[in-house]
């Protein structure tokens, strides 16, 4: 089975900040990465999908990049609603979640 | 717009059984792969099941925590996913999510698994 390992488990940034979050798949998963958030109370929601594609609806300030093994979502100026879990999921074999980012206010 | 619902949720025994639905609208359903996964007390996310369309023959996966004991299952007519679930659990508490292509989303349903 293919283990995802997210860093940090926690991240205290402020409002503005750029902020990377990272997921390190335990073997090559090409392209196959998504990313999603959390908000307490909701389910998750799709925010980029094959490493790098922006789900519609989704604003700019997020960005994903990586290949093979390490990934990264990226948020250029954090806004107050961008405050939640943030998942990374791979879908090359099988289908494995991370254990998520809390990205809390600093 | 595209709305998933479940249902089917609730508190049951270890070793009975629980059968959960989806009911979906504002896509094309029967073109869809839909999948079930769920969420643990500790918020660890787990995929649970996949079923493929018609054209891929309905082909049907199991995460191997649950496999023999859950069953997916679809019915294009009523645009529904359900997921049969057997000899539960303590372990299997959870919310359980429905969603399409793991793109959209249901808003989940719990089930807990106690005596």
């Amino acid at each position: 089975d293919i283990q995802m390992t997210q860093s940090p488990s926690v991240l205290s940034a402020s409002v503005g900040d750029r902020v990377t979050l990272n997921c390190k798949a335990s073997q090559n998963i090409n392209k196959y990465l998504n990313w999603y958030q959390q908000k307490l109370g909701e389910a998750p929601k799709l925010l980029i999908y094959n490493t790098n594609n922006l789900q519609t609806g989704i604003p700019s300030r997020f960005s994903g990049s990586g290949s093979g093994t390490d990934f990264t979502l990226t948020i250029s100026s954090l806004q107050p609603e961008d405050f939640a879990t943030y998942f990374c999921f791979q879908h090359n074999s099988w289908n494995t979640f991370g254990a998520g980012t809390k990205l809390e206010l600093k | 717009e595209v709305q998933l619902v479940e249902t089917g949720g609730g508190l049951v025994q270890p070793g009975k059984s629980l059968k959960l639905t989806c009911a979906t609208s504002g896509f094309t359903f029967s073109n869809a792969w839909m999948h079930w996964v769920r969420q643990s007390p500790e918020k660890q996310l787990e995929w649970v099941a996949q079923i493929k369309a018609k054209s891929n023959n309905y082909a049907t996966y199991y995460a191997e925590s649950v496999k023999g004991r859950f069953t997916i299952s679809r019915d294009d007519s009523k645009s529904s996913v359900y997921l049969q679930m057997n000899s539960l659990k303590e372990e299997d508490t959870a919310i359980y999510y429905c969603t399409w292509g793991n793109s959209y989303w249901g808003q989940g349903v719990m089930v807990t698994v106690s005596s």
